[in-house]
């Protein structure tokens, strides 16, 4: 079993709609958690960083840590056709440590 | 612009052949990181290194090695490449003496070993 879990879709969904996406993991020593975006043929860049439990909102983005439930989440609202790309869940244990990959989601907003 | 070059941006290499992947950095980040990014798997860690004239290795550094001589720059070669090597390679690097330790991604390369 990996240490990071996360579907890896693809979703399709129309632009306007509300997007989930998961990450469950097994090491309950994780603190840091990230979202990274990577469009095609493209490298991955960071989109949103939380430390430990809680919810933190930049724009249509929200991510949510659950570290009880060792489960986290990004909802994006209003998605767009510029938000179609790979979204990968990434943790590590230290600040400064290795980070630990999902599998990334695959999602496509059509107009 | 500040940021990671990577080279060559893809290359078909024949089996049993060496090749050294490159990777430089301006923004004077401390750590560098190689991943190997295959479908169905995410990225996973080859090498990285917390500073330079220091290496580790990650999750899959078989049949890879790596050297950091100086800030800037953090080659990997294949010694002798197999095709389970048929990846896209990404080089990374983070500032990690401290802050949100973002780590930041070159634009890859795609390699396809025959």
């Amino acid at each position: 079993q990996k240490e990071v879990e996360q579907d890896p879709g693809p979703l399709s969904v129309p632009e306007g709609a509300i997007v989930s996406l998961n990450c469950t993991y097994s090491n309950s020593a994780f603190q840091y958690f990230m979202w990274y975006r990577q469009y095609s043929r493209k490298g991955p860049e960071l989109l949103m960083y939380t430390y430990s439990s809680g919810n933190k909102e930049d724009g249509r983005f929200t991510a949510q840590v659950d570290k009880s439930s060792k489960y986290i989440s990004l909802f994006i609202r209003d998605s767009q056709p510029s938000d179609s790309a790979t979204y990968l869940c990434a943790m590590s244990v230290d600040q400064g440590g290795k980070l630990i990959f999902g599998q990334g989601t695959e999602l496509s907003v059509k107009p | 612009i500040a940021g990671i070059t990577q080279a060559p941006t893809s290359q078909i290499l024949a089996a049993g052949r060496r090749m050294t992947l490159r990777c430089t950095q301006d923004m004077r980040h401390n750590a560098m990181y190689w991943y190997r990014q295959d479908l169905g798997l995410g990225l996973r860690l080859i090498h990285y290194s917390n500073t330079a004239g220091t290496t580790g290795k990650g999750e899959v550094p078989d049949g890879y090695s790596v050297s950091r001589a100086n800030t800037d720059d953090f080659p990997l070669t294949l010694a002798s490449a197999v095709p389970s090597q048929t990846s896209v390679y990404f080089c990374a690097s983070s500032d990690a003496s401290g802050g949100t330790d973002t780590q930041y991604f070159g634009p890859g390369t795609r390699l396809t070993v025959l």
